[in-house]
């Protein structure tokens, strides 16, 4: 079936380091969405990355759709960037799946 | 901008009634909607999806007896969930896409707790 798995589940950080963050998906994607969401529950779009490398602030997304992969890089993370980082893709069939998500934490 | 509201933000139901969520998206067309369920500790699960001008389509576990559907425009959707019990308790979630752009909007949910 159409998978989306996203790794690592947890990641633990010091503030100033940089994460990166994996999406890999069983069919081919017509998009990918990175979202953030808060602890309270809310989804932010972080990023909207069919293929190829896109950049905003300080993340930056790599998706290679021939290997059914996309990463999400975070540079210099604050402790502000703690929470979960979730992959979600669109499938041909306009269906809509998200990844288990990669929940980060960053230490001061 | 494009937004996807979604009313009530939290509400509380007791087991066996049941509770109607409203979706609305602003700004844009919305060709597609989706609605999940994110249970406690769990990502989200995609309940169904609603295209404009095609049935409804359920994920396997979630039927339109349980969760009835109504999207009866580009810009608005709601759900029910009936007879609610504790494993419908939740973060539901609309998602709407814009099909000109490409583009996933997502709402800020509707939190269901279950007495």
């Amino acid at each position: 079936g159409q998978q989306v798995q996203q790794s690592p589940a947890s990641l633990v950080l010091q503030e100033g380091e940089n994460a990166e963050l994996q999406c890999n998906f069983s069919s081919t994607a017509t998009q990918l969405q990175w979202f953030y969401q808060s602890p309270g529950g809310s989804l932010v779009s972080l990023l909207s990355n069919p293929s190829g490398t896109k950049h905003t602030g300080r993340l930056t997304s790599t998706t290679v759709t021939k290997e059914r992969r996309s990463s999400l890089h975070i540079s210099s993370s604050q402790t502000t960037d703690s929470g979960t980082y979730l992959c979600a893709i669109v499938w041909s069939n306009n269906r809509i799946f998200f990844g288990d998500g990669t929940q980060l934490v960053v230490k001061p | 901008g494009a937004l996807v509201y979604q009313y009530p933000r939290r509400t509380i139901c007791k087991s066996g009634t049941s509770m109607r969520m409203e979706c609305q998206a602003v700004g844009f067309q919305a060709t597609s909607v989706a609605w999940y369920r994110q249970s406690p500790q769990k990502t989200f699960e995609l309940i169904a999806l609603s295209t404009v001008n095609s049935a409804i389509k359920y994920e396997q576990n979630f039927t339109q007896e349980k969760f009835p559907i109504s999207h009866p425009n580009l810009s608005f959707s709601s759900m029910t969930v009936l007879n609610a019990y504790l494993e419908d308790r939740g973060l539901y979630l609309c998602g709407a896409r814009d099909g000109t752009k490409n583009t996933l909007y997502f709402g800020a949910g509707t939190r269901l707790s279950v007495l």
